[in-house]
C-alpha cells in the first residue's frame, strides 16, 4: 500500500464547476498536509496547507482534513482553464521534515 | 526577493559521465532538500543537508550519488556514471527552519536530467 494515494486521473470539469480532488494516506501519525500544483514541465507551486481537522478555506480553495478516516482533499471553486495541472498532495509526520507526495491527479478545466 | 535557484535547468549527458546539479536556496533559508521526480510520478525525497552537514540521506541511492552544502556557495547534487533511469527531474526545496511541523519547503524550477 503506498503511503499517500491519489487517483491519477484526469478529472475532467467544465468551467465554472467545483473540481474535488482527494488524497488519501496510510500513517495515523501525519500531521501537516500539503497540496501543490504543479504545471507541466514545472516545478511544484504550494496552493494550501491544513494541520487541524474540518476546512480551510483560501479564496476558491478549500482543503479539507479528516484524520479519523485519513483522508484530505481540495475544493477548487469556479474552475478555470488556468487550474487545469496535476494536483499533488503531500505529508509530513510530526517530527519528520521530509515531504511524502501522492503521484498527483490531473485536473482538465473544459472552457 | 529571489526563490530557490538551480541551475542548470536541462542537462544532458551520456551513460558513465557525471552530472552535477546546483541549488541556491531562497534568502535566508539554511535547510535544503533534494527530491526527483520520474516521469508521470511524485517526488520521491532524496537528502536533507544543512550547512556543512547532511542531516538525512535515507533516500539517496548507495552508490554513484552524493550532495553537499557547503559553508559558502550552493548545495551540489552529484551523480557519478549516469545511467538511463538516473533521468528525471531533480527538484531542490529550501526553508527557513527544519521543515517540520508547519514548517514550509519552497521549491526550485528544477533541473531536468537526460541519459543518453
Amino acid at each position: 500500500q503506498k503511503e499517500v494515494e491519489q487517483n491519477s486521473g484526469p478529472l475532467s470539469v467544465p468551467e465554472g464547476a467545483i473540481a474535488s480532488l482527494n488524497c488519501t494516506y496510510s500513517d495515523r501519525g501525519s500531521q501537516s498536509f500539503f497540496w501543490y500544483r504543479q504545471y507541466s514541465g514545472k516545478s511544484p507551486e504550494l496552493i494550501m496547507f491544513i494541520y487541524s481537522n474540518g476546512d480551510k478555506e483560501d479564496g476558491r480553495f478549500t482543503a479539507q482534513l479528516n484524520k479519523a478516516s485519513q483522508y484530505v482533499s481540495l475544493l477548487i471553486r469556479d474552475s478555470q482553464p488556468s487550474d487545469s495541472a496535476t494536483y499533488l498532495c503531500a505529508l509530513r509526520g510530526d517530527s519528520s521534515y521530509k515531504l511524502i507526495f501522492g503521484s498527483g491527479t490531473r485536473l482538465l478545466v473544459r472552457p | 526577493n529571489a526563490g530557490v535557484m538551480q541551475n542548470p535547468r536541462h542537462l544532458v549527458r551520456r551513460r558513465g559521465q557525471e552530472a552535477r546539479l546546483r541549488c541556491s536556496p531562497m534568502k535566508g533559508h539554511s535547510h535544503v532538500y533534494w527530491y526527483r521526480q520520474l516521469p508521470e510520478e511524485g517526488l520521491k525525497f532524496m537528502v536533507y543537508l544543512q550547512k556543512e552537514n547532511i542531516i538525512d540521506e535515507s533516500g539517496m541511492p548507495k552508490e554513484r550519488f552524493s550532495a553537499e552544502f557547503p559553508k559558502e556557495g550552493p548545495s551540489i547534487l552529484r551523480i557519478q556514471q549516469v545511467v538511463r533511469g538516473d533521468s528525471a527531474a531533480y527538484f531542490c526545496a529550501s526553508s527557513v527552519l527544519s521543515g517540520v511541523g508547519q514548517e514550509t519547503q519552497y521549491f526550485g524550477p528544477g533541473t531536468r536530467l537526460l541519459v543518453l
